[in-house]
């Protein structure tokens, strides 16, 4: 166990919807990775939260966007959703991003399907 | 980015050693190797992480080469439950420390 959570675990839903997935980051992390993994795909960088602000991007759709919330949990909303948004999300955390010598821990993902 | 090279995938007999290379040759003075494994669509879980100097956790060891070009991570006694994709990092940005995943190594063992 990470100690990263992520809620729901599973996902069904149809094409124009509007999902929200969540991430309790690990107790004392202040930072929180989203990630994309499609069928047979690496893992995509998304989105960085550090404390509150969002920190990096990457290949994040506009569809797509994020926050980090005072307790610092995190939620990923994704809408006007497509067939090819189906994937594996992955949420994860750590203790400061600011040191090149920390790790980070991921969650167990959620898997999201499109129908 | 520092990029990284793996193989694409290896086998290994239950119980032997497993040793996982990386090639690294771009690296920077300052960015560490980390190495991650992804099971069968979980979570890619840590495993170990180094700057110069060779490593060893309870999972494994990672050894470096003095000109830090390439590494190698060592699974001392594998097992079935070792079967997974390795991804070798060596670039985790400095003020985000976000991880670039390639695309691994599917690491097979074997009874």
């Amino acid at each position: 166990d990470s100690g990263v959570t992520q809620t729901p675990k599973h996902l069904i839903t149809a094409t124009g919807q509007r999902v929200t997935l969540r991430c309790s980051p690990r107790s004392g992390d202040l930072s929180v990775y989203w990630y994309q993994q499609s069928l047979d795909q690496g893992l995509q960088f998304l989105i960085q939260y550090y404390n509150g602000e969002e920190r990096a991007k990457g290949n994040i759709l506009e569809r797509f966007s994020a926050q980090q919330f005072p307790d610092l949990h995190s939620e990923l909303n994704l809408s006007s959703l497509e067939l090819g948004d189906s994937a594996l999300y992955f949420c994860a955390s750590s203790v400061n991003p600011d040191r090149l010598n920390t790790e980070a821990f991921f969650g167990q993902g959620t898997r999201l399907t499109v129908v | 980015d520092a990029k990284t090279t793996q193989p694409p995938s290896m086998d290994c007999a239950e119980g032997r050693a497993a040793n996982l290379p990386c090639n690294h040759s771009t690296i920077s003075g300052n960015e560490y190797v980390y190495w991650y494994r992804q099971i069968h669509s979980q979570g890619p879980q840590y495993i170990i992480h180094g700057l110069k100097n060779n490593e060893t956790n309870e999972m494994a060891s990672l050894i470096i080469t003095e000109d830090r070009k390439s590494s190698t991570l060592i699974l001392p006694h594998a097992t079935l439950r070792d079967t997974a994709v390795y991804y070798c990092i060596v670039r985790v940005e400095s003020n985000t420390g976000k991880l670039i995943f390639g695309q691994g190594t599917t690491l097979q063992v074997k009874p």
